[in-house]
């Protein structure tokens, strides 16, 4: 009931395409949902995050959508860049709990 | 300063070594992790420090043992490490050690234990 499940697990995407990477929780107890971003040989760095009070929350080029029904929720990454390429994580966690549960990870391949 | 530092970069090491490896931040954050990450793989908790004393230690085997010196300072400290132990170590640190605060990753110290 802990676990986070992410797919796809590597996706590649043409500059200037629409990338998603959906996820899928147990847990109704989560209440915090991140997508960190990470570079190679960098750590994870937030990118976004959403609460279940809101079904979508955009920045920029990235965009939360958030079903609470479903217990599911994805990152979409518009116009997509060759400089998104990287891995995502999507994650989750309650405030009531000491760590946050992450996805198995999406590797992203944008190409000119 | 919202960065966390970590010394060194790259470390390999014999089995028999003792080695450590250091993580500081300055943003007065109350919280600080260590994380395992294997290649393609999420990053896994390891330990949990939260206003300086241990409050989460994922059953991390007795060859690794953290410190915290103060509340800016982490330190793992290595020793009789086996090759599966090879992996890249994040430090994180966060306002508090709710699960909801934002996680403020190092670059993380790639190690290799030959």
């Amino acid at each position: 009931q802990q676990q986070v499940k992410q797919s796809p697990q590597s996706l590649i995407v043409q500059k200037g395409g629409i990338s998603i990477i959906n996820c899928a929780y147990e847990n109704t107890a989560f209440d915090y949902f991140p997508w960190y971003q990470q570079f190679p040989g960098k750590g994870p760095a937030l990118l976004i995050a959403i609460r279940p009070d809101v079904s979508e929350k955009k920045e920029g080029r990235f965009t939360i959508s958030f079903n609470k029904s479903a217990k599911q929720f994805s990152l979409h990454i518009m116009d997509s860049q060759p400089g998104d390429s990287a891995t995502y994580f999507c994650a989750a966690s309650s405030y009531n709990t000491d760590k946050l549960i992450f996805g198995t990870g999406t590797r992203l391949q944008v190409f000119p | 300063d919202t960065e966390v530092t970590q010394t060194p970069k790259h470390l390999v090491m014999g089995m028999t070594n003792k080695k450590s490896l250091k993580c500081e931040q300055h943003m007065g954050h109350r919280a600080m992790y260590w994380y395992k990450q294997k290649a393609k793989k999420p990053p896994e908790l390891m330990f949990v420090y939260s206003y300086e004393k241990l409050s989460i230690n994922e059953s991390v085997p007795s060859r690794f043992s953290p410190e915290c010196p103060n509340s800016s300072l982490l330190n793992l400290h290595l020793h009789a490490l086996q090759p599966e132990d090879s992996a890249l170590y994040l430090c994180a640190s966060s306002r508090g050690q709710r699960g909801n605060e934002k996680l403020f990753f190092g670059s993380g110290t790639q190690l290799s234990v030959l």
